[in-house]
């Protein structure tokens, strides 16, 4: 089992309408996550980090998560098509450091 | 603030090769990590060095090294280059190892293609 896992998508969703992006992880000691976006030829960039159960907004953002179920999801409301972009999901292991876990990434395409 | 700067952007080296990669962190930012990402693997870590030490090494062969400079700039070496070893190479920085506050930067990464 890979210590971080996303479904590869392509997720596909209509302008206006919510993206929601999930994540699952094994470590149960990992205590912080992070939402990474990747544009097609660019480096990864920080979108949302979450550290206590339960959501986070900011924006049209929100993170989500549920440790007892090692879940973690990202919402988009309103998505843009320049929210067309790939998804990472990242958590540190439980002792901490820097050494990120990165799940593949879900492909998301905002439809006109 | 100037962002995590790596160079060269882009690196056509051959089979057998060694290759070094540069890395200078945001101002203020003691702790560098390396990742390699590839279509098949995604991104895979590679070493953090924080103080000049190195901190956490991924599993990837002692072909690939870094080190950290006492400014906090980063490189890292590749010997030996194979096929495999094409890849996005990124670098990423943070002021401290630990502190959860303030996630990994990212640098626009060096493309590097070995044929």
């Amino acid at each position: 089992q890979k210590e971080v896992e996303q479904n590869s998508g392509p997720l596909s969703v209509p302008e206006g309408a919510i993206a929601s992006l999930n994540c699952t992880y094994s470590d149960r000691g990992s205590q912080s996550f992070f939402w990474y976006r990747q544009y097609s030829g660019k480096s990864p960039e920080l979108i949302m980090s979450i550290y206590s159960n339960g959501d986070k907004e900011d924006g049209r953002f929100t993170a989500q998560l549920n440790k007892a179920s090692q879940y973690v999801s990202l919402l988009i409301r309103d998505s843009q098509p320049s929210d067309s972009a790939t998804y990472l999901c990242a958590g540190p292991p439980g002792g901490g450091g820097n050494k990120l876990t990165f799940g593949t990434g879900t492909q998301l395409k905002v439809e006109l | 603030k100037a962002g995590v700067t790596q160079t060269p952007r882009y690196l056509i080296k051959t089979r057998g090769q060694q290759v070094t990669l540069s890395c200078s962190p945001i101002s203020g930012h003691r702790s560098v990590s390396w990742y390699q990402q590839t279509p098949g693997q995604g991104l895979q870590f590679l070493f953090e060095y924080f103080s000049e030490t190195q901190r956490n090494k991924g599993n990837f062969p002692g072909r690939f090294s870094g080190r950290q400079f006492s400014n906090s700039r980063s490189e890292m070496n590749v010997s030996t280059l194979e096929l495999g070893d094409s890849a996005l190479y990124l670098c990423a920085s943070s002021p401290h190892p630990t502190d959860h506050n303030s996630p990994l930067h990212f640098g626009n990464g060096t493309r590097l293609t070995v044929t």
